[in-house]
C-alpha cells in the first residue's frame, strides 16, 4: 500500500505571496492532519480534517488554511507568505482518528520564504 | 526578536548497546502515546505505540513504558545500530475527543560505530 504523499516536496517562495500544498493520504484513510516543523518550535499542529470537515485547528494565523476533498486528499494553503513560514510542512493520515490509532506522515513540503 | 533553535536534549550510545529514551507529557488526560522517529529529511515514522491500560508493550527491538503517575514515557531500543541515529519524538492524544497530537520537543539519539 503505497504511504502518504505530499507535493511538491521543495518550495521557494517572496514575502507576500501565497502557497498551496497537497497531501495525498494512505488509500481508506479518511483523517489527514497538517503541521508545522521548525527548528525553533518543533512540531506544531495546524488542523485536522475527516470526510471534508475541519475538526480541529491549532493556534496559527487565518492565513493558514485548508481543506479536505471528498477523495479524503487534502490541501493548505498559506497566504501573505512572511519569513516566519519557512518551514517543514507535514501530512499525517489514519483510519479514524489521529488519537486512537497509528498516524503515518507523509515526507513533507520544504517551504523556504525570501 | 532573534529565533532560537531547539536545543534537543543529545544521546550518544556505543553500538550494540540498549538505549533509553524518555518523555514526559503534560496532560492527564491522555490515554494514548505514540514514539515516531524522525530520520533527517524525512517525515517521523511510526515505531510504537501504547494506551493507557497498559504500562508496557513491546516490537522488534522496542519496548514503550508508560507510567501515569508521574505522566512519564520511556522508548527503549535494544542493541542499537547505526540504523537507528535520528530523532526521536514522543506525542500524546490529550484525551477522549481530541483531534491533535502533541508532540515533544524530541531527543537526538547517535550511535557510535
Amino acid at each position: 500500500k503505497a504511504g502518504v504523499t505530499q507535493t511538491p516536496r521543495y518550495l521557494i517562495k517572496t514575502r507576500g505571496q501565497q502557497v498551496t500544498l497537497s497531501c495525498s493520504p494512505i488509500s481508506g484513510h479518511r483523517s489527514v492532519s497538517w503541521y508545522q516543523q521548525t527548528p525553533g518550535q518543533g512540531l506544531q499542529f495546524l488542523f485536522e480534517y475527516f470526510s471534508e470537515t475541519q475538526r480541529n485547528k491549532g493556534n496559527f494565523p487565518g492565513r493558514f488554511s485548508g481543506r479536505q476533498f471528498s477523495n479524503s486528499r487534502s490541501e493548505m494553503n498559506v497566504s501573505t507568505l512572511e519569513l516566519g513560514d519557512s518551514a517543514l510542512y507535514l501530512c499525517a493520515s489514519n483510519v479514524g482518528a489521529p488519537t486512537t490509532d497509528t498516524q503515518y506522515f507523509g515526507p513533507g513540503t520544504r517551504l523556504t520564504v525570501l | 526578536g532573534e529565533s532560537v533553535g531547539l536545543h534537543l536534549p543529545t544521546l550518544s550510545v556505543q553500538e550494540g548497546d540498549n538505549s533509553i529514551i524518555n518523555c514526559a507529557y503534560s496532560n492527564s488526560a491522555s490515554d494514548y502515546f505514540i514514539w515516531y522517529k524522525q530520520e533527517s529529511g524525512k517525515g517521523p515514522q511510526f515505531i510504537i505505540d501504547i494506551r493507557s491500560n497498559m504500562d508496557k508493550r513491546q516490537g522488534q527491538r522496542v519496548t514503550v513504558l508508560l507510567n501515569k503517575t508521574v505522566k512519564h514515557l520511556s522508548l527503549q531500543i535494544a542493541a542499537t545500530q547505526p540504523g537507528d541515529s535520528a530523532v526521536y519524538f514522543c506525542a500524546e492524544n490529550g484525551g477522549a475527543g481530541s483531534y491533535q497530537l502533541t508532540f515533544g520537543k524530541g531527543t537526538k539519539l547517535s550511535v557510535i560505530p
